[in-house]
């Protein structure tokens, strides 16, 4: 079945940064994008940003702009999304979801805790 | 940015009621406007894309509905695995916003 399994939960120090995987199976990884979302706890879901899997095309979130590195190896079917310079209010769930038509996220990994603390 | 506004924030609701949750565009986004269902301490689950397609698998109590700036999404008999945060989200442009979700817990 079509699943996406995220690596596991990571607690860094502010300035640091953070590596998440996600890992594909099930399906034809290049025929699709993957989207990465946030969410601080207690709070709403947060669009990060979108790459494809095809040719590597990213659109990131402004407000994440030059902390964010959204990538992909089609040789393992594993995206990945970097943030650098981590601050306390990086602290969330990341989520990688397979994107469909570059609209709709029609399958979600499970989700990484990511803690920023001193 | 598109801003998306959701109502009510939250609701409480009875086993079969009817509930129906509202989702707002700041600007026009035609039907580009997805439905996400969450539980606690678990990831979205898609409901609805395109306005008012159903995704596959997923139940027919379940409908959405709106074009433009205002959308809906309704429980026609609300069951207890429909008890849980909802998010409208719009892909018209980037970013792909979401709403602040509609929380839907036990009368």
């Amino acid at each position: 079945q079509v699943q996406l399994v995220q690596s596991g939960a990571e607690v860094k120090k502010p300035g640091a940064s953070v590596k998440v995987s996600c890992k594909a199976s099930g399906y034809t990884f290049s025929n699709y994008g993957i989207t990465w979302v946030r969410q601080a706890p207690g709070q709403g879901l947060e669009w990060m940003g979108w790459i494809s899997a095809y040719n590597g095309n990213t659109n990131y979130a402004q407000k994440l702009q030059g902390r964010v590195t959204m990538t992909t190896d089609t040789s393992t079917s594993t995206a990945y999304m970097e943030l650098r310079s981590l601050r306390s209010d990086d602290t969330a769930v990341y989520y990688c979801a397979r994107d469909r038509d570059s609209s709709t996220s029609d399958v979600w990994g499970q989700g990484t805790t990511v803690t920023v603390s001193s | 940015d598109i801003q998306m506004t959701q109502s009510p924030s939250s609701l409480s609701a009875s086993v079969g009621d009817r509930v129906t949750i509202t989702c707002q565009a700041s600007q026009d986004i035609s039907n580009y406007l997805n439905w996400y269902q969450q539980k606690p301490g678990k990831a979205p689950k898609l409901l609805i894309y395109d306005a008012s397609n159903l995704e596959t698998g997923v139940p027919s109590r379940f409908s959405g509905s709106g074009s433009g700036t205002d959308f809906t999404v309704t429980i026609s008999s609300l069951q207890p695995e429909d008890f849980a945060t909802y998010y409208c989200q719009q892909y018209d442009s980037l970013p792909r916003t979401f709403g602040p979700g509609t929380k839907v817990d036990i009368k």
